[in-house]
């Protein structure tokens, strides 16, 4: 079964940094885009960052509010993806999901429960 | 970016009603386009993708239609655990984006 867990969500002034951890199971993490996905309090989702996979030289994408902020990286020995967020301001206050793309499939099968990041001082 | 317009945002229903949600993209996206349904306090969950593929564990009672920049959503008959919220995504392009969202409330 596929499981995608984050971690490393919590309270940050603005201007601080934080680093959200997702750990996956139950599927070949190395095959796999892996994608963040954001949703401010009342609001609708929003698409953060991805990384492809190796064969696709792990190159990212993010969206123009985080780019130059935000930066997604992973690690396939660990089965782990991580969102690295800096500069942070307090319009970045959202639950944070992990998701999983398949590529030819659609994307964002499977999520994880969520981390919450306030930005606030 | 490419927008995408859902309607209605909100819509009143009954158990066993047959209910439709479209979304309209602001250009065309081939059929590069899922569905998701959320709960208060839950991911999103993915319910159609490829506009029309039923997602693996989702009831037969979803449906997707569609291509180009014209989608629709149907629930065939509602069930009590299908009010919620739903959502369309496109991911033609960069940056992938979310429709405003459609809640399904009880009539």
């Amino acid at each position: 079964e596929v499981h995608l867990v984050e971690s490393g969500g919590g309270l940050v002034r603005p201007g601080g940094s934080l680093r959200l951890s997702c750990a996956a199971s139950g599927f070949t993490f190395s095959d796999h885009y892996m994608d963040w996905v954001r949703q401010a309090p009342g609001k609708g989702p929003e698409w953060v960052g991805r990384i492809r996979n190796k064969v696709n030289s792990y190159t990212t994408e993010y969206a123009a509010s985080v780019k130059g902020r935000f930066t997604v990286s992973r690690d396939d020995s660990q089965n782990s993806v991580y969102l690295q967020m800096n500069s942070l301001k307090n319009e970045d206050t959202a639950v944070y999901y992990c998701t999983r793309s398949v590529v030819g499939s659609g994307c964002f099968d499977y999520w994880g429960q969520g981390t919450l990041v306030t930005v606030s001082s | 970016d490419i927008q995408m317009t859902q309607s209605p945002s909100s819509l009143s229903a009954s158990v066993g009603d047959r209910v439709t949600i479209t979304c309209r993209a602001s250009q065309d996206i081939r059929n590069d386009l899922g569905w998701f349904q959320q709960k208060p306090g839950k991911a999103p969950k993915r319910l159609i993708y490829s506009a029309f593929s039923l997602q693996t564990g989702a009831p037969s009672r979803f449906s997707g239609r569609g291509s180009g920049t014209e989608f629709a959503l149907t629930i065939s008959s509602l069930q009590p655990e299908d009010f919620a919220t739903y959502y369309c995504l496109q991911h033609a392009t960069y940056p992938h984006t979310f429709g405003q969202g459609t809640k399904l409330e009880i009539k």
